[in-house]
């Protein structure tokens, strides 16, 4: 069983198009992560939802739009892609309330190609 | 701000060769410190974490001390292998807010 699941694995698309990833956790979590990683694997958070209610949103481009339908499970849509936003995200959960014990559970990664 | 800063890679050692990856911290309060680990064309998975001052978490041969007078997580195995070829990752999670912040990752190849 997965823990944290995320698809496509693979998305190559192109510039101009809109595109959603999808992120689902059976782990019983009830906050839920994105996070871009560069060509340098740099890992940058983009948004964070705690019980479906949105709690990190850094400076991301407002083409990308987090939306979590239940506590299960955090999407990411991107609208007008451009080339920059070629990278790998990672969705990734957590229990809240297990504090500053409680780590971060990675999804196997989604690769959008924008070319 | 909080952050972790830790040692530009990339790292390329034999096998069997003693491995130290360094990792500082800026915190307020008291952060818990992790290592996690990304293997190719993986997710970051956890390798070992720690919650308070001089506690050690160790996993699979690493191990890191958790040393608040030096606000150092370094992570370190005593022999490494080929199949410990990957992205290590040192992040801290604050105690408030339950953010994570990672380092900028270290490469590390290992070679027969």
């Amino acid at each position: 069983d997965t823990a944290v699941s995320q698809t496509p694995k693979y998305l190559v698309t192109q510039m101009g198009n809109d595109k959603s990833i999808k992120c689902e956790q059976n782990l019983g979590h009830d906050t839920m992560y994105w996070y871009k990683q560069d060509s340098k694997k740099f890992l940058k958070i983009m948004f964070s939802y705690n019980n479906k209610e949105l709690i990190i949103n850094e400076t991301v481009p407002n083409r990308f739009s987090p939306k979590s339908p239940d506590k299960a499970h955090l999407n990411l849509h991107i609208n007008s892609l451009e080339l920059g936003d070629s990278a790998v995200y990672f969705c990734a959960s957590s229990h809240w309330t297990s504090g500053r014990n409680g780590e971060l559970f990675f999804g196997e990664g989604s690769r959008l190609t924008v070319l | 701000g909080d952050s972790v800063t830790q040692m530009e890679g990339p790292v390329t050692l034999s096998e069997e060769a003693f491995l130290t990856i360094n990792c500082t911290y800026t915190a307020t309060g008291y952060p818990s410190l992790f290592w996690y680990v990304q293997y190719p064309g993986e997710g970051l998975q956890l390798l070992l974490k720690a919650t308070k001052a001089d506690d050690k978490g160790s996993n699979k041969g690493f191990e890191a001390t958790y040393r608040k007078e030096t606000t150092s997580f370094h992570l370190e195995k005593g022999s490494v292998q080929v199949s410990d070829s990957a992205v290590y990752f040192c992040a801290l999670k604050t105690n408030t807010g339950n953010q994570f912040y990672f380092g900028t990752g270290t490469s590390l190849t290992v070679i027969p």
